[in-house]
């Protein structure tokens, strides 16, 4: 079964600074997405950035960018110059190829980002 | 961009009474809709896919008859906690992909609290 990982529970980042949260998975497929989403206080998903695992390109969103290493499964997110509002959890998620009209989403355990100021 | 609505948003009911949870698209149409429940501090959890037209397909260990979903047209899913407890006590999430290539567009979610 595909799972995802999240090995950092808690990160913390001071304003205006980098900060990089990891992210794993495991699947024998080859053709998937990745998926960064920002759950705030407000509990509302956000998504952040997605990656198709067939582009070698890394997606990038303004801050926002990943590290995608398809052989190694690896999904990291890297915010850039952090500020007060990303402070978030951050769930990391694998959706399952597309097989008879439907497909699941899998999420990571999370990870909570502070953001000091 | 795509919108999907969850109402009610916050919910306090009795032992033992039912609860329903609505989620709607509404600006696309969504054939599938995804409903997680989420414990505080922790990840989601996926309780079942949501077919339009067809039964929806529940993960192992969710009990079918006490959460009971309806996938009646293309704007609208119901989740319906049946006989609640206090440990249905939680956070209820809808979701729905736009389209196949869409990532999932998450309702507000819903705070049941079951006294």
């Amino acid at each position: 079964a595909q799972t995802v990982t999240q090995s950092q529970p808690e990160m913390s980042v001071q304003e205006a600074e980098t900060v990089t949260l990891s992210c794993t998975y495991d699947t024998s497929e080859s053709d998937y997405y990745l998926f960064w989403y920002k759950q705030p206080p407000s509990r509302q998903m956000i998504l952040v950035i997605r990656q198709e695992a067939y582009k070698q390109q890394n997606a990038t969103e303004n801050r926002f960018s990943v590290n995608f290493q398809k052989a190694a499964k690896s999904f990291s997110l890297k915010i850039s110059d952090s500020q007060l509002g990303d402070a978030a959890m951050y769930f990391c998620a694998y959706r399952e190829p597309f097989a008879s009209g439907t497909y699941k989403y899998i999420f990571g355990t999370g990870t909570r980002l502070k953001v000091l100021a | 961009g795509a919108v999907v609505s969850q109402h009610p948003s916050r919910v306090i009911c009795k032992s033992g009474t039912s609860v329903k949870i609505e989620c709607r698209s509404l600006d696309f149409q969504a054939t599938t809709m995804f409903w997680y429940r989420q414990f505080p501090k922790q990840s989601l959890m996926l309780m079942a896919t949501s077919n339009e037209g067809s039964k929806a397909t529940y993960e192992q260990g969710v009990e079918k008859d006490k959460f009971l979903i309806n996938h009646a047209s293309l704007t609208l899913s119901t989740l319906t906690v049946t006989s609640a407890h206090p440990e249905d006590s939680s956070f209820y999430i809808c979701s729905a992909p736009q389209g196949y290539n869409s990532p999932l567009h998450f309702g507000n979610g819903t705070r049941l609290t079951v006294t």
